[in-house]
């Protein structure tokens, strides 16, 4: 299995400020990486598939970058809905795996 | 927008079958993949597998032995069978579906709200 690895696990941030999220798999998986949101109680939402591909209804604030075996999310200006918890998700090969998910909390 | 609902028994004693339902509305079953994902609680996502409209299917090989995810076209949905559950399956289960193109990235665009499954006798 490939197996996917975030940093960091937990991250405190403020309203307007930017983050980056990172994506690291254990082998090449060329373009074929998505992020999802999670809140609380909630399912996860899609954001960005084939590295920078963005949903659509997504902000344009949310931003995928990378190849090869290193990924990440940005986010340029934070806002108060996006405090959750995020994953990475590789599709290269079955069985499909996520990162183990970052939190981002309110600073 | 396509809609996705889970529905089956909340609790299962542990050596028996869990059954869950996806029942998929405001779109066809037809032409796309569907999957199941489970999270333990407070953990992260494992893929359990997927059925094509067609009926071919693949499956996460950590759980290939208990898992069968069938479909009913004439219902729209489809289900998970997880045999011999133990206190390790707990976990909500999403359905969702999966949007697959040959070439390119692979990913879940709409899914269930989840439903707890608790593993206790």
């Amino acid at each position: 299995d490939i197996q996917m690895t975030q940093s960091p696990s937990s991250l405190s941030a403020s309203v307007r400020d930017r983050v980056t999220i990172t994506c690291r798999a254990s082998q090449r998986i060329s373009s074929y990486l998505s992020w999802y949101q999670q809140k609380p109680g909630k399912a996860p939402k899609l954001l960005i598939y084939a590295v920078s591909s963005l949903q659509s209804g997504v902000p344009s604030r949310f931003s995928g970058s990378g190849s090869g075996t290193d990924f990440t999310l940005t986010i340029s200006s934070l806002q108060p809905e996006d405090f959750a918890t995020y994953y990475c998700q590789q599709s290269y090969s079955t069985p499909y795996t996520f990162g183990q998910g970052t939190k981002l909390e309110i600073k | 927008q396509v809609q996705l609902q889970e529905s089956g028994p909340g609790l299962v004693k542990p050596s028996e079958t869990l059954s869950l339902t996806c029942t998929v509305s405001g779109g066809s079953i037809n032409n796309y993949h569907w999957s199941w994902i489970r999270q333990p609680p407070g953990k992260g996502l494992e893929w359990i597998g997927y059925i094509y409209y067609s009926g071919s299917t693949n499956y996460n090989p950590s759980l290939k032995s208990r898992v069968t995810i069938s479909l009913d076209t004439s219902k729209n949905q489809f289900s998970l069978k997880l045999s011999s559950v133990t206190a390790a399956d707990t976990a909500v289960y999403y359905c969702a579906r999966l949007r697959a193109v040959t070439g390119s990235t692979d990913y879940f665009d709409s899914w269930g709200p989840g439903t707890l499954v608790t593993a206790s006798s």
